[in-house]
């Protein structure tokens, strides 16, 4: 199947410096994908859509200039956490849906565990 | 606002039991609805989906879920777990072509050997 990954898998930095998260499709162009952030214990929260060669639509309630979204080409889009604080730590998913794949099919990466101390 | 609810947030049960995980949406519309499942340490995988047809859906690993459209309901049941069944089930529902989902809050499943 399809193959979404996530790099880093896991990230500590410091309070107020930014962090870069990106999200790949391995085996297929994603024209779109969805990043999400899950709390512990709590569900996948969507945070923005991104779309290829375009802004990213955000949520209601999601800083856009905190989360910073590029999608650049259609294997690869990155969240940028800016200035990140402790509350900012969270587990981020990204999902990617294809030109080929099903309407609503979505592939998900592994996640990043970001901490800010 | 369109909501996902999932009624067990912890369920506890030894092999071979029967597995029932209930999943409630409200929204009036057609939508699309997943089960998603997340093993220790690794990424969220589709169990299964439904978008339309026979509301009896079938999925990998034994898993299958049923449709309810008057009770705004998609169930997930397994008639006999396994050990490797341990992991986190979410719910999903899209009203979106474009796979904007809305996932429930999950319900943590461990299966005792």
């Amino acid at each position: 199947g399809a193959v979404v990954s996530q790099h880093p898998s896991w990230v500590i930095c410091k309070s107020g410096t930014s962090v870069k998260i990106e999200c790949r499709s391995l085996d297929f162009q994603a024209t779109t994908m969805f990043w999400y952030r899950q709390f512990p214990k709590q569900s996948l929260m969507l945070m923005a859509t991104s779309n290829e060669g375009s802004k990213a639509t955000y949520e209601q309630g999601v800083e856009k200039d905190k989360f910073l979204i590029n999608h650049a080409s259609l294997t690869l889009s990155t969240l940028t956490v800016t200035s990140a604080h402790p509350e900012d730590s969270s587990f981020y998913i990204c999902s990617a849906h294809g030109l080929a794949t099903n309407t609503g099919e979505l592939f998900f990466g592994e996640g990043s565990r970001l901490t800010v101390l | 606002a369109q909501s996902v609810s999932q009624h067990n947030h912890h369920v506890i049960l030894s092999e071979a039991a029967s597995l029932e995980l209930g999943c409630n949406y409200s929204y009036g519309g057609t939508v699309n609805l997943f089960w998603y499942v997340q093993y220790p340490g690794q990424h969220l995988q589709l169990l299964l989906k439904y978008f339309s047809g026979d509301p009896l859906v079938k999925g990998i690993k034994g898993f299958e879920a049923e449709f309810i459209k008057s009770k705004f309901s998609f169930n997930l049941r397994k008639p006999s777990v396994q050990w490797s069944d341990t992991a986190e089930y979410f719910c999903a529902v899209t009203t979106d072509s474009w796979g904007k989902l809305q996932f429930g809050a999950g319900t943590q499943v461990v299966v005792t050997p």
